[in-house]
Parts: C-alpha cells; sequence; structure tokens
C-alpha cells in the first residue's frame, strides 16, 4: 500500500505571496490532518479534514486554510506569506471513521522557505 | 489543553546500551498514545501506537508502556544501534473535538558506533 504523499517537496516564496501544498493519504483513508513544525514551537496541529469536511482546528490564524476532495486529497493554502511561515508542513492520514486503530501515518512533508 | 513533556531531552549512548525514553502528558483522557521517530529534515515514522485499553505494545527491539491514569508513557530501546539515532517523539490523542496529535519537544538521541 502506497504511504502519504506529499507535493512539492520544497517550495521557496516571497513574503506577501500565497502558497498551496497538496496531500494524498492512504488509499481507503478518509481524514487527513495537517502540522506545523519549526525549531521553536515544534510540531504543531494545523486542522483536520474528514470526509470533506473540516473538523477540528488548531490555534492558527485565518490565514491558514484548506479543503479535502471527494477522493479524501487534502490541499493547504497560506495566504499573504510572512516569514514566521517558514517551516516544515506534514500532512497525516488515519483510519478514522472506518472501526480503526486511528493510527496516523505521516507523509515527508514540505519544506516551505518564505524570503 | 494537552501538554507533554519528553526527558530527557537529549541522550547520547554508546551501541548495545538499552534505553528508556520517557513521555507525559496531562489530561489522562486519552484515546490512544502514538511514539514516532523523525530524522533530521523528514517526516515522521510512526513506532508503536497504544490504545488506552491496552499497558503495552511491542515491536521488534522497542516496547512501549502506558499508564493512563498517571499520564505516562515509557519506551524502552533493547540494544540500542547506531540507526536507532533520531528524534524521539510521544504524541497522545484525545479523539473527538480535540486539537489533532499533542507532541512533545522529543528526545535526541545519538548512538555512538
Amino acid at each position: 500500500k502506497a504511504g502519504v504523499t506529499q507535493t512539492p517537496r520544497y517550495l521557496i516564496k516571497t513574503r506577501g505571496q500565497q502558497v498551496t501544498l497538496s496531500c494524498s493519504p492512504i488509499s481507503g483513508h478518509r481524514s487527513v490532518s495537517w502540522y506545523q513544525q519549526t525549531p521553536g514551537q515544534g510540531l504543531q496541529f494545523l486542522f483536520e479534514y474528514f470526509s470533506e469536511t473540516q473538523r477540528n482546528k488548531g490555534n492558527f490564524p485565518g490565514r491558514f486554510s484548506g479543503r479535502q476532495f471527494s477522493n479524501s486529497r487534502s490541499e493547504m493554502n497560506v495566504s499573504t506569506l510572512e516569514l514566521g511561515d517558514s517551516a516544515l508542513y506534514l500532512c497525516a492520514s488515519s483510519d478514522r471513521g472506518t472501526g480503526g486503530s486511528y493510527e496516523q501515518y505521516f507523509g515527508p512533508g514540505t519544506r516551505l522557505t518564505v524570503t | 489543553k494537552q501538554e507533554v513533556t519528553q526527558i530527557p531531552a537529549a541522550l547520547s549512548v554508546p551501541e548495545g546500551e538499552n534505553l528508556v525514553l520517557n513521555c507525559s502528558f496531562t489530561d489522562s483522557a486519552i484515546y490512544n498514545l502514538q511514539w514516532f521517530r523523525q530524522d533530521p529534515g523528514k517526516g515522521l515514522t510512526s513506532l508503536l501506537l497504544i490504545q488506552s485499553s491496552q499497558r503495552e505494545q511491542t515491536s521488534g527491539r522497542l516496547n512501549a508502556s502506558l499508564d493512563k491514569s498517571s499520564g505516562r508513557s515509557t519506551l524502552y530501546i533493547a540494544a540500542s544501534q547506531p540507526g536507532d539515532s533520531a528524534t524521539y517523539l510521544c504524541a497522545p490523542y484525545s479523539g473527538g473535538g480535540a486539537d489533532g496529535l499533542t507532541f512533545g519537544k522529543g528526545t535526541h538521541l545519538i548512538i555512538q558506533p
């Protein structure tokens, strides 16, 4: 079974621009969660999507948004980029809603650098 | 709000030693707890998942225990190898409307050949 994939793997953007990151979950998984990892704050939860609906949201400004498609693929968008948005963005999928264990599987991440 | 503390923050030991990594969390109402490893610049690899009803889980040289009532979990690594060098993260999951997985800062482990 293929793992979680994220594209692109690396991205360099300028302050004020916007960016869209993509995540494809493990086949059969309907839950996709997004996390931000920085050296200072560690790993922080952004939001979770399940069956195309946002279920939970972390403490991030409205510039961070996402969506999920009918095939469970998810996108995360960050508008009006700030230098502090430079981070590794990780996506995780789980078998939530299928009677499974809720084990979360992570993708390789997208390294975003804002200059 | 769930808070997770991992001790020690860093550990360097010679190859072959048995290790214990500690994780404590403030809210014992968890659904499960996962241990991950992360290599530099990479994503997280799930090592073990313990359900709230379980006391421990084993996978190869790894054994994780969970004491939900006291808010503690430990990861035991037997016969450590240089390839075990990584950052180890524990993450309890509270389920329901909780804020996803809550992570500690991790234990940065170096196994000296």
